[in-house]
């Protein structure tokens, strides 16, 4: 079955600092790769996505590569601000219409 | 601006009591879903519905059922409501099937936290 290995949390940073959150997928067939944002008492936002190889997903400064080789789709900002604390979700679907998602991080950026 | 809404922010039941928590999408989505989430164990799919009518078990159905008698609207029941169901519950919709450029991914509600007494 499908499944999605996110790294575990928390993770705390300063402000400006670089942000990496790994994740690795599992699927049969070609999934399509999302990440996800929930700040602070409200539900998921699309952060960003990727549907095939090689494809870049980028928004409000963050960006992932679906990277097929290696089976991942890693989470990065290159400085990142107070306002980003939230819990990041990695998700994958295929044809199923159902998302399989990680267990989520929970980033914290200290001013 | 397309949303979903999800009835109340907050919810206090007592054991025993029969509970529904509503969910409305005004985007025309086929798909709808409940799940819920606690710290720890991250999101866990209740039920799926992929058409009027038509439902699906997710991991965790037990003490849960649903109904979507209109496309815009799915509801997810707690028969009788357990202290061990106190959680966020989160709605979401999406538009049917397959991925590729075609699929948006999913648009959720804000969430319901329920606690039962």
């Amino acid at each position: 079955g499908n499944s999605v290995t996110q790294m575990e949390g928390p993770v705390t940073l300063s402000e400006e600092a670089f942000l990496t959150i790994n994740c690795t997928y599992t699927a049969t067939g070609y999934p399509s790769l999302f990440w996800y944002v929930q700040y602070p008492g409200e539900g998921l936002q699309l952060l960003l996505k990727a549907t095939k190889a090689d494809d870049k997903g980028s928004n409000k400064g963050f960006e992932a590569t679906y990277r097929k080789e290696t089976t991942s789709f890693h989470l990065e900002k290159g400085s990142v601000q107070v306002s980003d604390s939230a819990v990041y979700f990695c998700a994958l679907n295929t044809n199923a219409g159902k998302s399989t998602f990680g267990d989520g991080t929970t980033l914290t950026v200290k001013p | 601006d397309v949303k979903v809404t999800q009835s109340s922010r907050y919810l206090v039941k007592r054991t025993g009591e029969k509970v529904f928590l509503e969910c409305v999408q005004d985007m025309d989505h086929e798909n709808m879903f409940w799940y819920r989430q606690d710290p720890g164990l991250g999101l866990r799919l209740i039920y799926f519905s992929y058409d009027v009518k038509m439902k699906e078990k997710g991991d965790i159905p037990e003490g849960y059922s649903v109904s979507r008698e209109k496309k815009e609207r799915f509801s997810l029941i707690l028969e009788s409501a357990s202290t061990n169901q106190t959680s966020m519950y989160l709605c979401a919709s999406s538009s049917p099937g397959a991925g590729g450029e075609s699929f948006y991914g999913y648009t959720f509600g804000s969430g319901t936290r329920l606690t039962v007494v």
